[in-house]
């Protein structure tokens, strides 16, 4: 069974500033993917970046970056020069795929980023 | 238009009654699912369609019962609502073809039963 761990209940940061989420899996698929997405106090689910289990270059969307170590099993999430409206609930999730089609995400239990002035 | 719509966005209601929520997608996606996020944010996979036929059936109390007329829409019935069935609920569209798998997720659906 896939797992996800974000160690990490709330995180606080200077605007500006750079923050790295914690997340480490556990899975016995050789292929699988990564994503983070974002949570704002609106509800609404963001998709922000994906990791494949297979590409080779950390995957990058502006200011979001994807540190993926798999030997370590971790893929943390790195958002350079925090603004105001980063101030959100992070999840990270891990995909499997399905026999007959389907993905399936399983999601941690997230990190509640705050960025302060 | 909204991508993946769901109705009601917001729903308050009594113990014991039976309630649906309702999701619509235009993306053409092949799989739609439902996802559980409870008072604590913990988002929890319930239900998975591909292609109208049922894929993931997770560990979830019969009283619910997700159905697929079609390929763009999903609905979610519960009977005999518990307080515990308090929610927000979401409604998320994947494509098979999509190298990512990524989920395309609703607004959600306030659920508050009393």
């Amino acid at each position: 069974a896939q797992k996800i761990t974000q160690t990490q209940p709330g995180m606080f940061v200077q605007e500006k500033e750079a923050v790295t989420l914690d997340c480490t899996y556990d899975t016995s698929d050789q292929s699988y993917g990564l994503f983070w997405y974002k949570q704002p106090s609106s509800g609404e689910m963001i998709f922000l970046i994906y990791q494949g289990s297979y590409d080779e270059q950390n995957a990058t969307e502006g200011r979001y970056s994807l540190n993926f170590q798999k030997a370590r099993k971790s893929a943390n999430l790195v958002i350079s020069a925090s603004q105001l409206g980063d101030s959100a609930m992070y999840f990270c999730a891990m995909r499997e795929g399905l026999r007959g089609g389907g993905n399936k995400l399983t999601f941690g239990t997230g990190t509640q980023l705050k960025v302060e002035l | 238009d909204t991508a993946v719509s769901q109705t009601p966005k917001y729903l308050v209601t009594q113990m014991g009654n039976d309630k649906s929520i309702k999701c619509e997608q235009n993306l053409g996606h092949d799989t739609m699912y439902w996802y559980k996020q409870d008072s604590k944010k913990f988002l929890k996979i319930m239900f998975s369609y591909n292609n109208k036929e049922l894929i993931i059936n997770e560990t979830v109390p019969n009283r619910f019962s997700p159905k697929s007329p079609d390929k763009a829409h999903l609905n979610l019935h519960i009977n005999s609502l518990e307080l515990g069935d308090s929610a927000v609920y979401f409604c998320a569209t994947s494509s098979s073809g999509e190298d990512t798998g990524e989920l395309f997720f609703g607004e959600g659906s306030r659920l508050t039963v009393l």
